[in-house]
Formats: structure tokens, sequence, C-alpha cells
């Protein structure tokens, strides 16, 4: 298994920009979510899915949209890129809540 | 809205020194905890977790946590740290809802 994959690794955006964090897990994971970790402040959740078809926010939803198209797909979507976008986006999935939570190994953004 | 709270955000040890980091959060039903590691330059992995049963929970490499309702706390403690323990540590609740929400972190440095 290959786990969670996330592409890119690295990203430069200009500000207005648009673009898609994609995420992938080979498990059968229902739930998949996505962070942004930042110095001092750790991982705030911006949005997340129990399964496909099924998606809501997180702590910090402005700025991004997902879908779940998929079990194994996850995409995270900056609709207008801002310098305060410019973070480490980790992409994440679980089986249930009982159970843990596997993450990839994140996309480094910045955004000039 | 469940939160953490991780009070020690930089805590500096020598080798062979104990360790307790604090974790607290805010639900007063049931929860869900977890503690997760990162080492430099790689994703998070998990350390321990607590869902029901003995408040003593056993994790790897050397780490255990003890869950006490009364006081909200899921501390994380090793008796003896070595350099290799050095990374950020996160705490995470699950409280009745489909949301894993992290603490800030706490940054370990261990000396030799």
């Amino acid at each position: 298994n290959a786990g969670v994959t996330q592409t890119p690794k690295f990203q430069v955006l200009k500000t207005g920009q648009s673009m898609t964090l994609q995420c992938a897990q080979d498990m059968n994971h229902e739930y998949m979510s996505w962070y942004r970790q930042d110095p001092g402040m750790g991982l705030r959740l911006i949005h997340y899915s129990v399964g496909a078809g099924i998606t809501d926010q997180g702590e910090v939803p402005n700025g991004y949209n997902v879908s779940r198209s998929t079990t194994e797909d996850f995409p995270l979507r900056l609709l207008s890129a801002a310098p305060s976008q410019t973070s480490v986006y980790f992409c994440a999935s679980r089986m249930s809540d009982y159970n843990e939570q596997f993450f990839g190994p994140g996309t480094r953004l910045t955004v000039l | 809205a469940q939160s953490v709270s991780q009070h020690n955000h930089h805590v500096i040890l020598s080798e062979a020194a104990s360790l307790e980091l604090g974790c607290n959060y805010s639900y007063g039903g049931t929860v869900n905890l977890f503690w997760y590691v990162q080492y430099p330059g790689q994703h998070l992995q998990l350390l321990l977790k607590y869902f029901s049963g003995d408040p003593l929970v056993k994790g790897i490499k050397g780490f255990e946590a003890e869950f006490i309702k009364s006081k909200f706390s899921f501390n994380l403690r090793k008796p003896s740290v070595q350099w290799s323990d050095t990374a950020e540590y996160f705490c995470a609740v699950n409280a009745g809802t489909d949301k894993l929400i992290f603490g800030t972190g706490t940054r370990l440095q261990v000396f030799p």
C-alpha cells in the first residue's frame, strides 16, 4: 500500500492564482481530512469528509474548497491564493473515529 | 466547540530526564484521545491512543499517557528521554463529532 499520497510536494503561487492540491489514499478509508500546519498554531482542520459525496467544514475553511467524488481522492482547491495561505498542508485518512489517522507527506505552499 | 490546549510550547531536556507534556481538552462527553509525534522533516505518526478502559495507555518507544476525566487531561509521559525523541508532539481529540482536532503542539529538544 502506498498509504496517503500528496502532490505536489512544493508549490509557489502568486497572489490571486488558483490551484488544486491532490490527495489520494489506497486503504479504503472512509474519513479524509485536510489540515494546515503553521508555526505555533499546530494543525488546523480545513475541511473533512466522512465518505464519498460528503464533505464538511473544519476550523479554517475560508478560501478553500473540497469535493469527494470517490473514496480514494480528496482534492483541496485554493480559489484565489493569498499570502495568508502560505503553509504546509497535510492530507490524512482513517477508517473511522476509533482508528488511527494516517498522514500524507505534506505540500509546502508559498504564496507571493 | 471542542478545543485542545497544550501549555508547554517548547521543552528542553537532557538525555535520561523524565518527560511530561500537558494536554487538556474542552468537552464534557465521551472522547477519543491521541498523541502524535512529528520528527524533523517527517509527517505525523501515532504514538498512542485512548478510547475506553484502562486510563493509563502505553504507546510506542516507551511513551505512556494517562487519561484523567475529572481534569479533562491526557498528559504524555516518558521516564527517560533520548536524543532521538527530539520532535514535535501533538495531542488530538475526537469528541462526539467526525472531526479530529489537534493542539498547537509542543516542541521537545533533547540534548546529549
